[in-house]
């Protein structure tokens, strides 16, 4: 079934601790995002991609990296988790190409930073 | 800066008819999304306006009037799985997506 994935569903963390979120699209979309939801805001970016190879940084980019080495994954890095990245983790893709660029949404990962 | 307004919380009654307002103001305009998203889950695409008027999807419309920076979600014939929060977006000049936090709708019997 066509669509993305992420990786863990949801993970609680030690403050100082390394955490990969992983996500992967087989919808061949040339564009990729990461947006964190929490509650009384709106989804908030953090880093896109809007082709292999290339990143670039959202709102929110500080405490996070990411990499874009294929057109499939997108995974985002948190070196050193910090209570304040408590938050659900939202990946999505796009086809730049279409005329809407519609972002389409993976399942999220629910991250809790102790 | 950039702003985009929903109501926080809205109620309608199963079958009735309601609209969802969405007023933004951003640096340029490159379209207009609404997304819904149930508890728990992700945000699911619902339409797309880049240009002023209509468009009907079944039991879904959305409108916008780019010149008062003015978008609505109507939802006719509600049903209790139309409980959910609904998204408004707008693509900047950037061509970045600016999301508005969500309006929870509540469906009462």
């Amino acid at each position: 079934i066509a669509g993305i994935t992420q990786a863990p569903t949801s993970q609680i963390l030690a403050a100082g601790r390394r955490m990969t979120l992983r996500c992967t699209q087989d919808m061949r979309h040339n564009a990729m995002y990461w947006y964190r939801q929490d509650l009384g805001l709106g989804l908030r970016l953090i880093h896109y991609s809007n082709t292999a190879g290339t990143t670039g940084k959202g709102e929110v980019p500080d405490g996070y990296s990411v990499s874009r080495a294929n057109t499939d994954d997108f995974p985002l890095t948190l070196a050193s988790a910090v209570p304040s990245q408590t938050s659900v983790y939202f990946c999505a893709s796009s086809d730049r190409g279409e005329e809407s660029d519609t972002q389409y949404f993976g399942p999220g990962t629910r991250l809790t930073v102790l | 800066g950039q702003n985009i307004d929903q109501p926080t919380e809205m109620t309608a009654t199963e079958g009735a008819i309601v609209q969802i307002n969405c007023t933004y103001q951003t640096s340029g305009f490159n379209g207009l999304f609404w997304y819904q998203q149930h508890a728990g889950e992700a945000p699911t695409f619902l339409s797309y306006n880049v240009l002023d008027g209509l468009e009907e999807k079944g039991r879904f419309s959305s409108f916008l009037s780019r010149s008062k920076g003015y978008s609505y979600l109507l939802l006719k014939e509600l049903q209790m799985k139309d409980s959910a929060s609904y998204l408004c977006a707008v693509r900047d000049s950037n061509y970045q997506l600016i999301w508005g936090a969500g309006t929870k709708l509540i469906i009462k019997p």
